[in-house]
């Protein structure tokens, strides 16, 4: 299992990133997947979540109405869609698989993340 | 301010049981289950305990969870140096209609 992460990078405030995760090493079609920041020195804040067909999307409330979750279940890659970037976004971004079995759900595995930096 | 309340540090001698605690509340540890993740200086997250108490497979027999009620808790049996970490609880949350994660409990091993 392997999640690559791309597209961070410095913009300004106001301004607009799309993130990507590249999945291999297994069935991405069949699982539902999230992202994760972390802003520098502190801890991880869920940021959103999608089903495995889109169906179900959900956002944190602090990035609700400026980012949108996407994902190409042919291409095997997730999307994040970031506008109206704040100074407070700043963080690593990470993807994250969430596998669940009959007791629970779980983020299972994990990208290595990519910066993003918002500043002018 | 995170919705759920960790200690922001802990810590022990090699050999020695630690417990991490995480308050929530009844929309979501009170309703749904908890998952812990550690993270090593510089790595992503790792699951650790997923269900409350259920260790994925790989996972060292030494980390053990528990819920009661709007708290959980994380033990950590035969502390080991390797263990030195920053450990989060998750749950979904009603309320928000999201996940949410404790601030993160940094664990030192002396």
């Amino acid at each position: 299992v392997q999640l690559v992460e791309s597209g961070g990078g410095l913009v300004q405030p106001g301004g607009s990133l799309r993130l990507s995760c590249a999945a291999s090493g297994f069935s991405f079609s069949i699982y539902e997947m999230n992202w994760v920041r972390q802003a520098p020195g502190k801890g991880l804040e869920w940021v959103s979540y999608i089903s495995s067909a889109s169906g179900g999307i959900f956002y944190a409330a602090s990035v609700k109405g400026r980012f949108t979750i996407s994902r190409d279940n042919a291409k095997k890659s997730l999307y994040l869609q970031m506008n109206s970037l704040r100074a407070e976004d700043t963080a690593v971004y990470y993807c994250a698989r969430e596998m669940s079995d009959s007791i629970g759900y779980a983020l299972d595995y994990w990208g290595q993340g990519t910066l993003v930096t918002v500043s002018s | 301010q995170s919705v759920l309340t960790q200690p922001p540090s802990a810590s022990g001698t090699p050999g020695q049981r630690v417990t991490i605690s995480c308050s929530g509340g009844s929309s979501n540890i009170g309703t749904n289950s908890v998952n812990w993740y550690q993270q090593l200086p510089r790595t992503a997250p790792k699951v650790l305990i997923y269900s409350n108490s259920q260790r994925p497979s790989g996972v060292p027999d030494r980390f053990s969870g528990s819920k009661s009620g709007t708290s959980a808790s994380l033990a950590i049996s035969g502390l080991q140096s390797e263990d030195e970490a920053d450990y989060y609880c998750a749950a979904w949350d009603d309320s928000l209609n999201g996940r949410v994660f404790g601030g993160g409990t940094k664990l030192t091993v002396l």
